[in-house]
C-alpha cells in the first residue's frame, strides 16, 4: 500500500527567510501525482502546488517550489521569502495515476510557524 | 466555476444521537466525492469515496456510513454517535477520470469542513 511520510511535525522560519518541508512516499507505481496542501487556522484546505511524476521539471508557484526526487521518492516543499500568512499546517499527498484509482493519501502534516 | 458546500460547520451532539453531514458540489457533473476525517493534531484519514450515484467505497470499518443520493450530493451519517467520532470532517471532490485533463486535473478540492464534538 502507498504511504506518505512527513517526518517533521513542526518547523519554524523567520519572516523573509526560506524553509523546506520534507515528504517521502512509498509506491511501486511509476505514474502518479504529488501535492502539497496548506491548512491555515481557518482549517480550509488549499492546494499549494502539484507535481506529475512523469515530469522531470520541478513545479513552481510563485514563492513555492518543490524538489521532486523520483528515485529517492522524495517531494520536499520550499517556501521562499516566508510571510506571516504562510503559517499553517502543510500536508503532502499522493495519488496514483492508474485508471480506476481515486484515492488520495495524505501525510500527517507539518506545522509551520513564521516568526516576525 | 465549481464550488463545494458543506454543512453544518459546527455540531455538538450527545453520545448515541444520530449524525448527518451534507456536502454538495456545483458547477460540475459526475464528480468523485470524498469524506475525510481529521482528528486533533493528526493527518487526514479517508473514510469514504464515491465515483457515482449509489457507489460508495468504505476505507475504514467504523460507526459511520455514507450515501450519494444525487450526482453532486454526498452525505455522511451515523445512527448512534460515539465519543471517538469527534473530529473535523472534510468533504472533497475531484474531476472524474474520464473527464480529467489539463493542468487542473486530479486536484482534490475541499469544502470548509464540519467540526463535530460528541459529548
Amino acid at each position: 500500500a502507498q504511504t506518505v511520510t512527513q517526518s517533521q511535525p513542526e518547523m519554524s522560519v523567520q519572516e523573509a527567510e526560506t524553509v523546506t518541508l520534507s515528504c517521502t512516499y512509498d509506491t511501486s507505481e511509476s505514474d502518479y501525482y504529488l501535492f502539497w496542501y496548506k491548512q491555515p487556522p481557518s482549517r480550509q484546505m488549499i492546494l499549494v502546488i502539484r507535481q506529475e511524476a512523469y515530469k522531470q521539471q520541478n513545479a513552481t508557484e510563485n514563492r513555492f517550489s518543490v524538489n521532486f526526487q523520483k528515485a529517492a521518492k522524495s517531494f520536499s516543499l520550499k517556501i521562499s521569502d516566508s510571510q506571516l500568512g504562510d503559517a499553517a499546517m502543510y500536508f503532502c499527498a499522493y495519488r496514483r495515476a492508474t485508471s480506476g484509482t481515486y484515492k488520495y493519501i495524505f501525510g500527517t502534516g507539518t506545522r509551520l510557524k513564521v516568526l516576525a | 466555476s465549481q464550488t463545494i458546500h458543506q454543512w453544518p460547520a459546527t455540531l455538538v451532539q450527545p453520545v448515541g444521537s444520530p449524525l448527518s453531514l451534507e456536502c454538495t458540489v456545483e458547477g460540475t457533473s459526475n464528480p468523485n466525492l470524498y469524506w475525510y476525517r481529521q482528528a486533533a493534531g493528526r493527518g487526514l484519514q479517508l473514510l469514504f469515496y464515491s465515483v457515482g450515484i449509489g457507489q460508495i467505497s468504505s476505507e475504514v470499518p467504523q460507526n459511520l456510513s455514507a450515501s450519494r443520493p444525487q450526482d453532486r450530493q454526498f452525505i455522511l451519517s451515523s445512527k448512534k454517535l460515539l465519543l471517538s467520532d469527534s473530529g473535523f470532517y472534510l468533504c472533497a471532490w475531484s474531476v472524474h477520470r474520464r473527464l480529467a485533463g489539463g493542468s487542473g486535473a486530479n486536484v482534490l478540492t475541499f469544502g470548509a469542513g464540519s467540526r463535530l464534538t460528541v459529548l
